[in-house]
């Protein structure tokens, strides 16, 4: 199975920051990378697909870019909606795999 | 617009079988594919299975003897059935759309949580 090292597993930031969030395959994955964000009891949310493209209706602040076997999920500007948590996954191969999660919350 | 919702026991007892239901709207089974994933509480997510729109199914290993998914196209309906729990399968289960193979979840439910206990 590919395993999705995600880091870091929390993190506490300020308005206005800029956040960045990596996941690690452990095979190659290609492009096959998206990024969810979670919202306390509501169900995860697409925002990136194919590692770097922007699902419709995602603010423009958030992006995300590849650089070998990491994948990154950038927030420029954080706004106080951003919080919550957001995970990768793997979608190349079965089993489809999921990295740990970042929790973002505000300081 | 694409709803998919998930119902089915909030209580299972142990060595009991799970039945879900993944009844789904604004889309057609036989054109997207649906996945089951479950996360138990404070832990990570974890991909079950498939229901290709085909009628293929293909599922996870770790729970392959223990798992089952079928369909009813003409309800709009997908379903889970997994045997033998135990309290680890304690978890919030999700079902998600997938609109071809190799894409991401596009669309998931609301979430049932199921407590295995006795």
């Amino acid at each position: 199975d590919i395993q999705m090292t995600q880091s870091p597993s929390s993190m506490s930031v300020s308005l206005g920051d800029r956040v960045t969030i990596t996941c690690r395959a452990s095979q190659d994955i290609g492009n096959y990378l998206s990024w969810y964000q979670q919202k306390p009891e509501k169900s995860p949310k697409l925002m990136i697909y194919g590692a770097t493209n922007l699902e419709d209706g995602v603010p423009s602040r958030f992006s995300g870019s590849r650089s070998g076997s990491d994948y990154s999920l950038t927030i420029n500007s954080l706004e106080s909606e951003d919080t919550g948590i957001y995970f990768c996954l793997q979608h190349k191969q079965y089993p489809r795999t999921f990295g740990g999660g970042t929790k973002l919350e505000l300081k | 617009q694409v709803q998919l919702k998930e119902s089915g026991p909030g209580l299972v007892q142990p060595s009991q079988t799970l039945s879900l239901t993944c009844t789904v709207s604004g889309f057609s089974l036989m054109d997207y594919s649906v996945h089951w994933v479950r996360q138990p509480p404070g832990k990570g997510l974890e991909w079950m299975g498939r229901m290709k729109y085909d009628g293929d199914t293909y599922y996870n290993s770790a729970l392959k003897s223990r798992l089952s998914i079928s369909r009813d196209t003409s309800k709009s309906q997908v379903f889970l059935k997994m045997n033998s729990l135990q309290t680890e399968d304690t978890a919030i289960y999700y079902c998600t759309r997938v609109p071809d193979n190799n894409y991401p979840f596009d669309y998931w439910g609301q979430g049932v949580m199921v407590t295995v206990s006795s």
